[in-house]
């Protein structure tokens, strides 16, 4: 079964630094979402992506926080100076058709901001 | 404001003891409603879609169905291997189509 494949499973960064998440959606999907889940706490919506721009996006999803898909494989989520806050489970996902249907969420990104 | 409350927040059962997960949304448009599966350290695994009132989907051991402010999660018979996070969530009728997730209950189904 086709799967999301997210890299790395964790990382650990200095407080200020920037990080990439990187997510492999699956290949004939052409909506792409980012949402977090701080631990203990419920899945948060970050942001959705088509057709190379952001659709929709959360309160969250400060100017800290861009996605890109610099090809037709990748799709990023980039933290531009961490917080203590930032640290949290990222979650991928992708969908072929956003009206109708589940996600097809990845494993994570376990970030911890140190 | 746009809002998913499930309960209760943990269920513990005994194997082949029947239950139901309740969730109930207030949200200004519903484009539908899933119910995810989560377990310790994963993604949610996607289990059902129900868009309208009166529908019912199966799968297993589990039964949702959904009123016009509810859906419950039925368990019938579990075993222990049903035990993990479910997850309810609620899609918009916003222009990214954003989904928004209740805190879930977190089952556990004992030998």
């Amino acid at each position: 079964e086709p799967e999301v494949t997210q890299t790395p499973s964790h990382q650990v960064t200095q407080m200020g630094q920037e990080v990439i998440l990187r997510c492999v959606p699956i290949s004939n999907h052409l909506y792409f979402y980012w949402y977090r889940q701080i631990l203990g706490q419920k899945v948060e919506f970050l942001v959705s992506f088509y057709n190379n721009e952001i659709s929709e996006k959360s309160e969250i999803f400060d100017d800290q926080f861009s996605v890109e898909r610099p090809d037709g494989s990748n799709f990023t989520l980039k933290i531009r100076s961490t917080k203590l806050e930032d640290s949290a489970m990222y979650f991928c996902a992708s969908r072929d058709d956003p009206s109708s249907g589940g996600y097809t969420f990845g494993s994570g990104t376990r970030l911890t901001v140190v | 404001e746009d809002q998913v409350t499930q309960s209760p927040e943990a269920l513990r059962l005994q194997e082949g003891e029947s239950s139901s997960l309740n969730c109930s949304y207030t949200v200004s448009g519903l484009r539908g409603l899933f119910w995810y599966r989560q377990d310790p350290g994963k993604g949610p695994e996607f289990l059902f879609t129900l868009y309208s009132a009166g529908e019912e989907k199966e799968k297993e051991r589990l039964k949702a169905t959904l009123t016009k402010k509810e859906s419950f999660l039925h368990i019938t018979a579990p075993k222990p291997e049903d035990s993990a996070t479910y997850l309810c969530a609620v899609r918009l009728n916003t222009g990214g189509f954003k989904t928004i997730f209740g805190a879930g209950t977190r089952l556990f189904v004992k030998a």
